[in-house]
């Protein structure tokens, strides 16, 4: 049981450059994350999945694209690179539970370090 | 919106308690977690309070007062290996599982 991978663990991109993560689980969760963390800012969530084939906007989504093709895989792209995208970025999952109840318990990728220059 | 504070750093003495508040804004709260990340690593989930009181785990216990929206992880018997960053998130209403993270309180513990 692997949990949550992410991949590539490190990547370095040039302003204007796209590129693909892609996180991968194996607990058969329904909720995946993409969440950016920067220097004293915590975690910010850019795009979250409820289930396969759906996606929807975080708190920070302009520059990135998601898609949840499959149930056990989500990834993030990157169509055109800026400085600003340079950042740690963590893929999380979770599973299902009726609103309001459950643990909320997140499970979270080793996380992707990208720097955009 | 959503707003969180906890202190951004705590410094504690090895063998001893350190108690971690966070206080919070947010409409349709369900419950407040923790998670520990070590520099370098992932977030990790310690603990999650939908209701009032006191949640033991092991040497972590987390405290919730929703009257008062606020929280608190103690951590006792302080080992070098706690020295991480802890955060406190809240669950909240929003059509799916939300949660929103606070800034993080980086604990360093000392000989």
């Amino acid at each position: 049981n692997a949990g949550v991978t992410q991949t590539p663990k490190f990547r370095v991109l040039k302003t204007g450059q796209s590129m693909t993560l892609l996180c991968a689980q194996d607990m058969n969760h329904e909720y995946m994350y993409w969440y950016r963390q920067d220097p004293g800012m915590g975690l910010r969530l850019i795009h979250y999945s409820v289930g396969e084939g759906t996606t929807a906007k975080g708190e920070v989504p302009d520059g990135y694209n998601v898609s949840r093709l499959k149930k056990q895989n989500f990834l993030l792209g990157l169509e055109s690179a800026a400085p600003s995208q340079t950042s740690v970025y963590f893929c999380a999952s979770s599973y299902t539970s009726i609103s309001g109840q459950g643990r909320y318990e997140q499970y979270f990728g080793p996380g992707t370090r990208l720097t955009v220059t | 919106g959503q707003s969180l504070e906890q202190p951004s750093e705590v410094t504690a003495v090895e063998g001893a308690i350190v108690q971690i508040n966070c206080t919070y804004q947010t409409s349709g709260f369900y419950g407040l977690s923790w998670y520990q990340q070590h520099d370098g690593g992932a977030p990790t989930f310690l603990s999650y309070n939908a209701l009032d009181g006191l949640e033991e785990t092991g040497r972590f216990s987390s405290f919730l007062s929703r009257s008062d929206s606020y929280g608190y992880l103690l951590l006792q018997e302080l080992q070098m290996k706690d020295s991480a960053s802890y955060f406190c998130a809240v669950s909240h209403s929003g059509g799916y599982q939300k949660v929103t993270f606070g800034t993080g309180t980086k604990l360093q513990v000392i000989p």
